[in-house]
Formats: C-alpha cells, structure tokens, sequence
C-alpha cells in the first residue's frame, strides 16, 4: 500500500516569510510524527500526534513553529518568520499506534534563503 | 541530558568484511531499541527492532543487534557487507511513548 507522503519535496523561501508542510500518513495509523534533520545529525523529534491531538510537543524549537492534525490523518507544520536555522529536511513518520514501528516519509527539504 | 551515541561516525569496509556499529544510550529502565537505514536517495527504513526477550535481534538483509542492559548497548553487526549496504545507520530509542531519539548516525562506505 502507499506509504506515508509529504509535499512539497523541496521548499525555498526567504527569511521571515511564512511555510506551511504536510504529511499524509499511512492510512489507519492513528499516530503522526514530526521530526527535524539538519546535516551529518540524527532527526530530532519535534511533535507528535495520537489521533487529532498533540501528545508530545516537547520538540518544538519556539513558538514559531506550530502543527496540526485536524482530522486525524493528514497534518500540517507550520513555520512563521522563517530564519535561516529553520534550513533542514523536516521528516513525516506515522505508526499503528504509539511506541510501535515508525514508518517515514521522503521528507520535505525547507531553505531559508 | 538522555542522549543516543554512535561513536563511529564514518565507517570504510571492504566488501566481505564484518561490520559492528556501535549505539549506547542513557535511558534508564525499560527502553524500546531501533536501528533504522537510509539508502542513498531513499526514506529511513527499519532494519531491526527490540522491544524485550531475546536480546540478540534479527532484522533484513542479515543484519543483527544485540541488547546488552548492563552496557545499555545495542550495537549493530553483519558478518559480511556487500556493496549495496553502503547507507546511513541510525540507532535510536524510545520509551514506550512516541518519541524516537537518534543518534547522528553512522555513515557506512563499503567497497566493491
């Protein structure tokens, strides 16, 4: 079956502008994850979602960053006033439930220019 | 800070030979251990989890893990690599909630 998808692949934008991310996860998995990768590093965990609601935004660098996932599947991250350490790939992974295998998506690589 | 570490950051083998990536992590109590990999131009995949029992895990493509609790290891090993194992590798935990916490990753070269 299709597995999780994220568009755009690649987004450029200018510094202080606003973006907008989404994730469509495997159908049926009831949790969404968001996680951040910046070069020669691990991904980090940003947010992730149990359903409709954030269960853990603990990641998240600072308010201008946000996410929401208003009907349980697809979800969206949104960045305001982007800067320049915004740049990385932003990674999409869902799972049948929380704490089981995460399958991820190809990623979204944001620029900041 | 709980923290994953993979202490080779570049790896260089030739093919044949036997591979063992290192992962220790801080956690305390009852953590989950992945290792997952990702192939030049492809999304991260799983190669092997574990959750309890048998702490010498078997994944794909002949890979293996082994959880040592009282080293809070989990290194990864392959008898022997072939060219098209060449891939990131990451090593990363969690603890039964949804948050996987990586290491930066090791960066296997093999060659033909």
């Amino acid at each position: 079956g299709a597995g999780v998808s994220q568009t755009p692949s690649n987004k450029v934008t200018e510094k202080g502008k606003y973006v907008e991310l989404r994730c469509d996860p495997i159908s049926g998995h009831t949790a969404l994850y968001w996680y951040r990768q910046s070069l020669g590093q691990g991904p980090e965990f940003l947010i992730y979602f149990q359903g409709t609601g954030a269960a853990d935004d603990s990641g998240l660098p600072n308010d201008r960053f946000f996410a929401v996932r208003p009907e349980g599947s697809v979800s969206t991250l949104k960045i305001q006033r982007t800067e320049r350490g915004d740049s990385a790939v932003y990674l999409c992974a869902s799972s049948a439930s929380q704490g089981n295998e995460q399958f991820f998506g190809p990623g979204t690589r944001l620029t900041v220019l | 800070a709980q923290s994953v570490s993979q202490h080779n950051h570049h790896v260089i083998l030739s093919e044949a030979a036997s591979l063992e990536l290192g992962c220790n992590y801080s956690y305390g109590g009852t953590v989950n251990l992945f290792w997952y990999v990702q192939y030049p131009g492809q999304h991260l995949q799983l190669l092997l989890k574990y959750f309890s029992g048998d702490p010498l895990v078997k994944g794909i493509k002949g890979f293996e893990a082994e959880f040592i609790k009282s080293k809070f290891s989990f290194n990864l090993r392959k008898p022997s690599v072939q060219w098209s194992d060449t891939a990131e590798y990451f090593c990363a935990v969690n603890k039964n909630t949804g948050k996987l916490i990586f290491g930066q990753g090791t960066t296997l070269q093999v060659k033909p």
